[in-house]
């Protein structure tokens, strides 16, 4: 599976969009972009994922890049309660495997 | 839907003893998996389940550590002896299947070995 690099963390006003980065140049063409958060002390959980079309549902949206090396995953309204630990992670559609990697560290400020 | 279930929620035992960690997936979801987490190595997946079948247990550091699951609503972890360094917070999730896009993780049980 591909390799993910993020930043370690970010902050954001409440209210604001959040913009969180993803690159990921080493993916290939059967992996799929997901994004998982982890707010403190609790599982991990889904918000979204892509193969090549931008997606958008209730939690996010994530915009992937024509040549699928990065990708933005966008919280339009943060509230305080988006702040988590967010994850990037390219996988296989073949193996449902998820390997999580740091992360970014996503601060929602007042 | 109660979600996935873990217990315990805290586990605190002594270094050498057997400790089992039980994971009741989501009703219907035919995928599981366990994962570990600690601060120095972040979230890793040890092993992980297809209709009861370990499909891949290569993220399970050791002999010590075994998984299993008997049926489609109950899996263990098991470490036996457990040493210190055992010490995380231990997370299991259900999918539906294999492949799958979503899969749902419990409130993981925090061990301590002493």
């Amino acid at each position: 599976d591909a390799k993910t690099t993020q930043p370690p963390s970010m902050d954001c006003a409440e209210g604001r969009a959040a913009n969180l980065p993803c690159n990921h140049s080493t993916i290939s063409g059967n992996e799929y972009v997901y994004w998982y958060r982890q707010i403190h002390s609790q599982g991990p959980q889904y918000i979204i994922h892509g193969l090549k079309n931008n997606e958008t549902n209730e939690m996010a949206s994530l915009i992937i890049t024509e040549d699928r090396k990065s990708s933005t995953l966008i919280l339009p309204h943060a509230t305080l309660r988006d702040t988590a630990v967010y994850y990037c992670i390219v996988s296989s559609s073949n193996t449902g495997k998820l390997i999580f990697g740091q992360g970014t560290t996503l601060q929602v400020k007042p | 839907d109660a979600g996935v279930i873990q217990s315990p929620r805290h586990e605190v035992t002594e270094m050498g003893q057997e400790v089992t960690l039980r994971c009741k997936p989501i009703s219907g979801h035919n995928s599981l998996f366990w994962y570990r987490q600690t601060m120095m190595r972040g979230l890793e997946l040890l092993i992980y389940f297809n209709n009861n079948v370990p499909i891949d247990d290569s993220g399970m550091p050791e002999d010590r550590f075994s998984a299993k699951m008997p049926n489609a609503s109950f899996s263990t972890l098991k470490i036996q002896p457990s040493e210190p360094r055992d010490s995380a917070v231990y997370f299991c999730a259900s999918t539906l299947t294999l492949p799958s896009e979503t899969q749902y993780f419990g409130p993981g049980t925090r061990l301590l070995v002493l």
